[in-house]
């Protein structure tokens, strides 16, 4: 079966830095791919993996192990605006298979 | 160039009536996506459109569902005898192939049925 699993909610601090862990078990996997979602509004995309290790974009980075059936986002210098949901996805044959997202509270 | 739009961005209706939900997508993008997020999940999907065809449907839940792409652009959701049950936030999103191409998601509609 298909199965993807985050934590439903962390706390962190502006300035910071926090690792969302994400695991996934699938028989079809072509990448693995995290968005934002912000309170109201449509999932925006942050990164995506396909092969193992870390993919760095800015404040943003990713990283997949493959062979755990593992991914983190890693968001350092945290500021208040990167409060909102992180989604990760897995991409099965021509479907993104959705966790059920991390929600991200950043105090000041 | 634009984004993916919805309309409507909300909709109330009555349990028992039909509902049609239209997403726009962004030109050129061949694939397009319907997701369904309910309170606190993760976007559920539905269905997949490549060009004017549905290639993966296996989401819907079932056959009062159903969804048209007649010219590979504009897609319609419709859901007939709505029931309760199907209140959520319908997004689409479309992407310009399968695979790594990033999938760019509309606003949604919140669909609330009363």
């Amino acid at each position: 079966g298909q199965n993807i699993d985050q934590p439903t909610e962390m706390t962190a601090t502006e300035g910071a830095i926090v690792q969302i862990n994400c695991t996934y078990q699938t028989s079809g996997f072509n990448g693995l791919f995290w968005y934002q979602q912000h309170a109201g509004e449509a999932p925006t995309f942050l990164s995506y993996n396909v092969l193992d290790g870390l993919e760095e974009k800015g404040r943003f980075s990713s990283f997949l192990s493959r062979s755990k059936g593992y991914s983190y986002l890693l968001l350092k210098e945290l500021q208040m605006k990167d409060s909102a949901s992180y989604l990760c996805a897995f991409y099965n044959t021509d479907k993104l298979i959705f966790g059920t997202g991390t929600r991200l509270q950043v105090f000041p | 160039g634009a984004g993916v739009s919805q309309t409507p961005s909300n909709k109330v209706t009555e349990k028992g009536k039909y509902v049609e939900l239209r997403c726009d997508p962004i030109s050129g993008h061949t694939a397009l996506y319907w997701y369904r997020q309910s309170l606190g999940q993760g976007p559920e999907f539905l269905i997949y459109f490549q060009g004017t065809g549905a290639a993966d449907d296996s989401g819907l839940p079932n056959d009062r569902f159903f969804a048209v792409r007649p010219e590979g652009s504009v897609s319609t959701l419709k859901i007939q005898r709505t029931e309760r049950g199907d209140s959520a936030v319908y997004l689409c999103a479309s992407s310009s192939g399968t695979g790594r191409n990033e999938q760019f998601f509309g606003p949604g509609t919140r669909l609330t049925v009363l």
